[in-house]
């Protein structure tokens, strides 16, 4: 089971971009890459997934180095309405999925 | 309409009760889960079910009981209900296990007195 880490909490200003990396240096050949966004008293919600390269949709983008031992999160121009925390999972095949603390993202004004 | 719902949102209880947490969703899904969240923020599965049939079922106390009448729906009872159990359970649900996306309920947020 490929085990993740990332920052335990951020801070950023509005309108700045904010990467948060996450780790997993033990991913497996069939195991994809997700984020999911928590806003307080609600349920995670999924970003994007990927499993090699970019990713790209209309939140966010997600990197991929040719090793796949990291990702990189990226939010473009964040709003205050992005604080939340951020969850990086590594999934794959019928492994139970495990969220770990995730990342806090604080926007500032 | 909701995609994944529970009920009630709230619970209030004593010590030693015992209590149920309904979940439906209604997006067609096989795979279904339970997660509890407690205090310090950590989101950890408890149990996963795939039609109907129990898949994961992680370390917790057997207080725990799911049931799954029907793919639609997993409820969770917990009987004689300790201080510790106090915390927000998530459902979700999802097409299949591993990679694919998992949709969650809006959580139910058990105090035990």
């Amino acid at each position: 089971l490929a085990k993740t880490t990332q920052p335990i909490s951020m801070d950023s200003y509005e309108g700045q971009e904010v990467n948060i990396t996450c780790s997993h240096n033990n991913i497996a050949t069939n195991d994809y890459i997700t984020w999911y966004q928590q806003f307080p008293s609600q349920g995670p919600r999924f970003i994007i997934q990927g499993y090699k390269t970019k990713v790209t949709n209309e939140v966010a983008s997600l990197f991929i180095p040719a090793d796949r031992k990291s990702s990189t999160l990226s939010l473009p121009r964040v709003s205050l309405s992005d604080t939340a925390v951020y969850y990086c999972l590594v999934v794959g095949g019928y492994q139970k999925v495990t969220f770990g603390i995730g990342t806090k993202l604080q926007v500032i004004p | 309409d909701t995609a994944v719902s529970q009920t009630p949102k709230y619970l209030v209880t004593q010590m030693g009760n015992d209590k149920s947490i309904k979940c439906e969703q209604n997006l067609g899904h096989d795979t279904m889960y339970w997660y509890k969240q407690d205090s310090k923020k950590f989101l950890k599965i408890m149990f996963s079910y795939n039609n109907k049939e129990l898949i994961i079922n992680e370390t917790v106390p057997n207080r725990f009981s799911p049931k799954s009448p029907d793919k639609a729906h997993l409820n969770l009872h917990i009987n004689s209900l300790e201080l510790g159990d106090s915390a927000v359970y998530f459902c979700a649900s999802s097409h299949a296990q591993g990679q694919e996306t998992q949709y969650f309920g809006p959580g139910t947020r058990l105090l035990v007195l």
